[in-house]
């Protein structure tokens, strides 16, 4: 069975960073692109970021650019967004999200974590 | 930049109705378009994906169609538990984008 578990979210200060993680199970996770999404409270969705199965590729939404960093661990099957620099308007829940195929940023997402709520504010 | 654009907004509906939703892409897309399911409280779930492709384990009555730009999630005989958030999210052109999304209620 695939699980997705975020962790890493809570209450921080405009300016500052918070660093998300994705534990993975039940796929060979090195095989699969990985996203992160967040929804903005009573909002739609909005994609963030995307990484290839073997890290070596990312793409970055324009509003996160510069500021957040996707990274994956393949040997912990762990996914990571390191957010500097946050704004009130970067406060959401985080999904983090498995690609159904090898692509990474292209394809439709099959799985989804129960998400981790960032709240920025002083 | 691709924009998605769904209608309605918001539908309050019957239960054993038909229910119809559309996606407009502003450029061609050709299929790239999937639709998910949101339900209060819960993650998003995949319930179509390129326009018309099935996933195993969603009900039947829940299908896709279109091409282009113009794209249709239809619910056949509308059940309780579907009463969710609905979004189409487009894949072709970068950035990826998600619709605004349509909320069902059921009466």
């Amino acid at each position: 069975e695939v699980q997705l578990v975020e962790s890493g979210g809570g209450l921080v200060q405009p300016g500052k960073s918070l660093r998300l993680s994705c534990t993975a199970s039940g796929f060979t996770f090195s095989t699969y692109g990985m996203s992160w999404v967040r929804q903005a409270p009573g909002k739609g969705l909005e994609w963030v970021s995307s990484i290839s199965g073997s890290g070596s590729s990312t793409y970055y939404a324009d509003s996160v650019k510069g500021r957040f960093t996707i990274s994956r661990d393949n040997s912990k099957n762990t996914l990571s967004l390191q957010m500097n620099s946050l704004r009130a308007e970067d406060t959401a829940v985080y999904y983090c999200a498995k690609g159904d195929s090898s692509g990474y940023v292209r394809i439709p997402f099959d799985y989804w974590g129960q998400g981790t709520l960032v709240t920025v504010s002083s | 930049e691709i924009v998605l654009t769904q209608s309605p907004d918001f539908q309050s509906v019957t239960p054993k109705e038909k229910v119809t939703i559309t996606c407009r892409a502003s450029q061609n897309i050709g299929s790239g378009l999937h639709w998910y399911q949101q339900k209060p409280d819960q993650s998003p779930k995949l319930l179509i994906k390129y326009a018309s492709q099935s996933i195993s384990g969603v009900p039947s009555r829940f299908s896709g169609s279109g091409s282009g730009t113009n794209f249709t999630l239809s619910i056949n005989s509308l059940e309780a538990e579907d009463a969710a958030a609905y979004y189409c999210h487009q894949t072709s052109s970068l950035p990826p984008r998600f619709g605004q999304g349509t909320r069902l209620e059921i009466k």
